[in-house]
């Protein structure tokens, strides 16, 4: 298996454009989560899915964060319009049903910067 | 509150000495736990977990950890270090349940001196 797919691996762009962040979880997978990590607050939990829906989004910090799961092999966040504080790396997980016993497998992440 | 604390920020450790890395936690419930590497630009790597059993467990590349329910704490440790220890190191606690989330401490960069 190719593991957690996203995409891009880095995105440049300004202050209010659109960003959409993609990502693949491994086949089998069930549950998706999407974070974020800065400096500042370190690794932040913003949405996780189960079985496509999503579970808790409490951690998306405004409405200029959504983020959707059309099938069990896709997902996106979307940032609109895009801020400068909004700079982070963006990580999204997938977990198998036993999650708790197995953990997470990340991706490779999504760099983002807003100039 | 549910919580990880990673107390050290940063660590520098020489090369072939043994390394500690400290986490604590705050659960309401039993803990899952877990300790993950992420190496410079890279996601997060799956060091080793504790769910039950043996409080003492084993994982890769030679790290092992010790659950002390008594001290809510998971440390990390490592007999000796090698320079490709060199990394960012995170602890993480969860219920344990399929699909829920974990919670991340903050991380603690080690750097290895030669």
């Amino acid at each position: 298996d190719a593991g957690v797919i996203q995409s891009p691996r880095h995105e440049v762009t300004e202050m209010g454009q659109e960003v959409t962040l993609r990502c693949k979880p491994i086949s089998g997978h069930n549950s998706l989560f999407w974070y974020r990590q800065t400096m500042m607050r370190g690794l932040e939990l913003l949405i996780y899915f189960n079985n496509n829906v999503p579970i808790d989004d409490s951690g998306m910090p405004e409405d200029r964060f959504s983020a959707k799961m059309p099938n069990a092999s896709f997902s996106t966040l979307k940032i609109q319009p895009s801020e400068p504080r909004d700079s982070a790396v963006y990580f999204c997980a997938s977990s198998e049903p036993s999650s708790g016993i197995h953990g997470y497998t990340f991706g490779s992440g999504t760099r983002l910067t807003v100039v | 509150a549910q919580s990880v604390t990673q107390p050290d920020i940063h660590i520098t450790v020489s090369e072939g000495a043994s390394l500690e890395l400290r986490c604590n936690y705050s659960y309401g419930a039993t803990p899952y736990l877990f300790w993950y590497v992420q190496s410079p630009g890279q996601g997060l790597q799956l060091l080793l977990k504790y769910f039950s059993g043996d409080t003492l467990v084993q994982g890769i590349k030679g790290f092992e950890a010790e659950f002390k329910r008594s001290q809510s704490s998971f440390n990390l440790r490592k007999p000796s270090v090698h320079w490709s220890d060199a990394a960012e190191y995170f602890c993480a606690v969860g219920a344990g349940q399929a699909g829920t989330a974990l919670i991340f401490g903050k991380g603690t960069t080690l750097s290895v001196s030669s």
